[in-house]
C-alpha cells in the first residue's frame, strides 16, 4: 500500500513558540491531504482539508490563523501550530489521497506527530 | 456526513473469527463504507471498503446488508496483533472526507 510519512514523530516546545509538522506521500501524488488531531482516549477529529495549490478548508471551530496549512506540492503538506499553548498538546495525524483514477483509490494515514507544549 | 453506530468494545479469542458490526441507517446511495483500524500511538490503517457488494482482501472481509443500512467487518482468525480500535466510516462521494466516530475497541485474548 501507499506510504505517508510525518516529521517529526514527536516534538516538545515552549509555550508561545511555533511548530511545523511535515506530511509527505512517499510513493504517490496526493492532490488532497487532511489533518486530524487526536486527544488521549478520544477519536480523530478532522481539522482541515487541503488541496494542492489552493487554500485549506477548515472544519468548524478550527482557527485557521492558529493552524496554518500549506500544500505546495503533490507530495508535501505542512501544518504549523502558531503560538502554541499547552492545550494544543495532542497527537496530530495527516492523511493523503491520490489523484482520482490513480493506483490507490483510498486514503492513507501518516504515523502521527506527538506535540507536547510546556 | 451520515453517522455510524458501533459497539464500544468487543472481545475475541485468538485464532477465532471476529464479527464487528456497524449500523448506518442514514447512509445515502453514494456513500462508501470504509473500515480503518488504529493501534495505540499510531495513525489509522486502512482495512477494507465497499459500496454494495461484499468485499474480501488479505486482511478481512466486509459483508454489507442488502439495504446497506448495516455492515460487518469479519476477521477470519484473530491474532493478538489485531487488537485495535476499529472504525466504520461512511465516505461521502461529494466531500470525500473521513469523519471518525468512537469506533470499537477489540481485545484479543490468548
Amino acid at each position: 500500500g501507499a506510504v505517508v510519512s510525518q516529521h517529526p514523530s514527536w516534538v516538545i516546545c515552549k509555550s508561545g513558540t511555533s511548530v511545523k509538522i511535515e506530511c509527505r506521500s512517499l510513493d504517490f501524488q496526493a492532490t488532497t491531504m487532511f489533518w486530524y488531531r487526536q486527544f488521549p482516549k478520544q477519536s480523530l477529529m478532522l481539522m482541515a482539508t487541503s488541496n494542492e495549490g489552493s487554500k485549506a478548508t477548515y472544519e468548524q471551530g478550527v482557527e485557521k490563523d492558529k493552524f496554518l496549512i500549506n500544500h505546495a506540492s503533490l507530495t508535501l503538506s505542512t501544518l504549523t501550530v502558531t503560538s502554541a499553548h499547552p492545550e494544543d498538546s495532542s497527537f496530530y495525524i495527516c492523511s493523503a489521497r491520490e489523484l482520482a483514477g490513480g493506483v490507490y483509490n483510498e486514503q492513507f494515514f501518516g504515523p502521527g506527530t506527538r506535540l507536547t507544549v510546556l | 456526513d451520515a453517522k455510524t453506530t458501533q459497539p464500544n468494545s468487543m472481545e475475541s479469542n485468538e485464532e477465532e473469527p471476529v464479527h464487528l458490526p456497524c449500523n448506518h441507517s442514514t447512509i445515502s446511495g453514494t456513500d462508501y463504507i470504509h473500515w480503518y483500524r488504529q493501534l495505540p500511538s499510531q495513525g489509522p490503517e486502512y482495512v477494507i471498503h465497499g459500496l454494495t457488494s461484499n468485499v474480501n482482501n488479505r486482511m478481512a472481509s466486509l459483508a454489507i446488508a442488502e439495504d446497506r443500512k448495516s455492515s460487518t467487518l469479519i476477521l477470519h482468525r484473530a491474532t493478538l496483533r489485531d487488537a485495535a480500535v476499529y472504525y466504520c466510516i461512511l465516505r461521502g462521494f461529494n466531500t470525500g472526507k473521513l469523519i471518525f466516530g468512537q469506533g470499537t475497541t477489540l481485545q484479543v485474548k490468548p
